[in-house]
């Protein structure tokens, strides 16, 4: 069976900051992975996401995520945070056939000025 | 149109009482996806639907969960006999055929509280 796991439920950086969000995922074929962020009280919408090829993924908003096969592992990055980025993220895994796109629980980020 | 849109966007409802939830898809987007969202636990996936096949019912919780589709497009969830623990966030989704090219668009979403 798929999974994901998001270990950190809450991280807070400063603004200007470096971040990390970690996403560790289970799944026995090749994934299709995907980072969605969510505004308070808004949809969910999709940053960046992995099918194959070039390991190193870039998305919007200035975020990036690199696939790592051996460590099974799907890190979101960004190299300076803006107080718009305040919200909660997401990484799913999906693949070939399967249409069911499983969701990590998610990571809260708070941005401090 | 141009985004999926759900309705209502909150909803609250007496226990015991039924409630649906209207998902209206992104024109020309053959699959569709009901997800749940409780506090701290993620979406939980709940049904699918794929053109005129036979849907994924495979997430729902109990039988007191249904959900249709007509004509390919608009969606109803419907929750019967209301619980508390039904209290969540219902996402709905749509994506082309193959999702693997743009993803999922979610909507907004439809807040329902149980009182």
């Amino acid at each position: 069976a798929q999974s994901v796991t998001q270990p950190d439920i809450h991280i807070t950086v400063s603004e200007g900051a470096s971040l990390e969000l970690r996403c560790n995922y289970s799944y026995g074929a090749t994934p299709y992975l995907f980072w969605y962020v969510q505004s308070p009280g808004q949809g969910l919408q999709l940053l960046l996401k992995y099918f194959s090829g070039d390991t190193l993924v870039q998305g919007i908003k200035g975020f990036e995520a690199e696939f790592k096969r051996s460590q099974s592992s799907f890190n979101l990055r960004k190299p300076s945070v803006h107080w718009s980025d305040a919200a909660e993220y997401f990484c799913a895994v999906g693949g070939g056939s399967n249409y069911k796109l499983t969701f990590g629980k998610g990571t809260l980020l708070t941005v401090n000025p | 149109g141009a985004g999926v849109s759900q309705s209502p966007s909150n909803k609250v409802t007496e226990k015991g009482k039924d409630v649906e939830l209207r998902c209206d898809p992104i024109s020309g987007h053959t699959a569709l996806y009901w997800y749940r969202q409780s506090l701290g636990q993620g979406l939980e996936f709940l049904i699918y639907f794929q053109g005129n096949s036979a849907p994924d019912k495979s997430g729902l919780p109990s039988d007191r969960f249904s959900a249709e589709r007509t004509g390919g497009s608009v969606s109803t969830l419907t929750i019967q006999r209301t619980q508390q623990e039904d209290s969540a966030v219902y996402l709905c989704a749509s994506s082309l055929a193959d999702y693997t090219n743009y993803g999922y668009t979610f909507g907004s979403g439809t807040r329902l509280t149980v009182v």
